[in-house]
């Protein structure tokens, strides 16, 4: 059984510009959540989809958005990005609430 | 709000000897808690959960957690440590708002030495 498959798995990008991440959950899966990693503030939960609906959202500004297609595979794109936005972005994808399945992450270098 | 509080940066074991990693926990309802591993350049993975029913709770790679309602405290453990469970250790909980919200402590460095 195929794992979470994050696209892509490294970029660099200006500030300002925008970015596109990919995820692509476990067959069968319909729940995708989002992470942000990054050494200061460790795992912040960005926002979680299921059924193409946006269940549950963090406290991040509205330049961090998602959405979730009807294959669940999903998708997060940040707009106008900030130095401090680079990060790990993980995606998780879950049948069974709090058993998340990781994918290896997607790291944003912001210069 | 549920949080989960994770006091030791780093823990230092030696091959072979027991290792406890330590969370604690603060829930409004019944506590719904996690541990998650996550291996150098990679995602994390699942290690265990608890829910409801016995206070010790097996996971993968021999590693069980200890659920302690009293203190508040839900720690990994392991009776004999490997060099190759050296990792970044996560204690998470649920939300109590949505079940599908995962809230992951800030982490814990176990280094195991030859």
């Amino acid at each position: 059984k195929a794992g979470v498959t994050q696209t892509p798995r490294y970029l660099i990008k200006t500030r300002g510009q925008q970015v596109t991440l990919s995820c692509s959950p476990i067959s069968g899966h319909r729940s995708v959540s989002w992470y942000q990693q990054t050494p200061g503030q460790g795992l912040q939960f960005l926002f979680e989809y299921f059924s193409e609906t946006q269940r549950n959202k963090g406290n991040f500004p509205g330049r961090f958005s998602g959405r979730q297609f009807s294959n669940s595979r999903s998708e997060m794109n940040v707009s106008t990005l900030e130095l401090g936005d680079s990060a790990l972005y993980l995606c998780a994808s879950s049948r069974v609430p709090g058993e998340l399945f990781f994918g290896e992450g997607s790291r944003l270098t912001v210069l | 709000a549920q949080s989960v509080a994770q006091p030791e940066d780093q823990v230092n074991v030696a091959e072979g000897n027991p290792l406890t990693v330590k969370c604690t926990y603060s829930v409004s309802g019944n506590p719904y808690l996690f541990w998650y591993v996550q291996y150098p350049n990679r995602g994390l993975q699942f290690l265990l959960k608890y829910i409801t029913g016995d206070n010790l709770v097996k996971g993968s790679y021999g590693f069980e957690a200890e659920f302690n309602k009293s203190q508040t405290s839900f720690h990994l453990k392991k009776p004999s440590a490997l060099v190759s469970d050296s990792a970044l250790y996560f204690c998470a909980v649920r939300d109590d708002s949505s079940a599908s919200k995962i809230i992951f402590g800030s982490g814990t460095r176990l280094s195991i030495r030859p």
